[in-house]
């Protein structure tokens, strides 16, 4: 079945490094990509998304980038900072025009200070 | 803008017994709205899908007779979860789709189930 799933369980970096955070999705189909970060006890909140025709989209200190050839999401967080710790998920918007997202499993980013 | 509410926050109920949940969207119209459970350390899995005044779409293993949802308004879903059992315990989210934005979904703050 479908499927969006991340490489890593846990990131640990250095306050001021840059983070990146892989994920990979199994629907060629899809045409939508979002990460979410969320906190202990609350809701995903979103960071970036970017759609099937774009291989790149910035934000206000994260990147994320799309590599269809290999379904492959990745999310840059810039000079990570310790309120970036939490767990972000990467989501698929699949093909269909239902609005259903499927979650990837998560990643948490622990950020040393 | 794009705020989403849930209420209750939190909530402990009896084995048995019914709770309703509420999921708000309060600065936009949301014709479609979204539910999750989401266990510890886990992702989150979709229950169902609310359109605004016809009946929900519930994935594959989620029992439409336990969690009934009703999406009486473009701003209101609500999920109750009836004859609640310890194994009902957890972290539901709700998520709401802006009508006027055919992708973006806002997702609410959680509401986390106890059932005694």
């Amino acid at each position: 079945g479908e499927s969006v799933g991340l490489h890593l369980p846990t990131l640990s970096v250095q306050e001021g490094d840059n983070s990146i955070i892989n994920c990979a999705y199994s629907n060629s189909a899809s045409d939508y990509f979002i990460w979410y970060k969320q906190e202990s006890g609350k809701g995903p909140q979103f960071i970036i998304d970017i759609r099937s025709n774009m291989d790149k989209r910035q934000g206000q200190r994260v990147t994320v980038l799309l590599n269809k050839t290999v379904k492959h999401l990745s999310l840059q967080i810039a000079a990570t900072q310790p309120g970036d710790s939490a767990v972000y998920f990467c989501a698929e918007g699949g093909s269909s025009n239902t609005g259903k997202l499927i979650f990837g499993q998560g990643t948490t980013l622990q950020v040393k200070p | 803008g794009a705020v989403v509410s849930q209420h209750p926050s939190r909530v402990i109920c009896k084995s048995g017994t019914s709770v309703k949940i509420e999921c708000r969207s309060l600065d936009f119209q949301a014709t479609t709205m979204f539910w999750y459970r989401q266990f510890p350390k886990q992702s989150l899995m979709l229950m169902a899908t609310s359109n605004e005044g016809s009946k929900a779409t519930y994935e594959q293993g989620v029992e439409k007779d336990k969690f009934l949802i009703n999406h009486a308004s473009l701003t209101l879903s609500t999920l109750t979860v009836t004859s609640a059992h310890p194994e009902d315990s957890s972290f539901y989210i709700c998520s709401a789709r802006d009508r006027a934005l055919r992708l973006e979904q806002y997702f609410g703050p959680g509401t986390r189930l106890t059932v005694t």
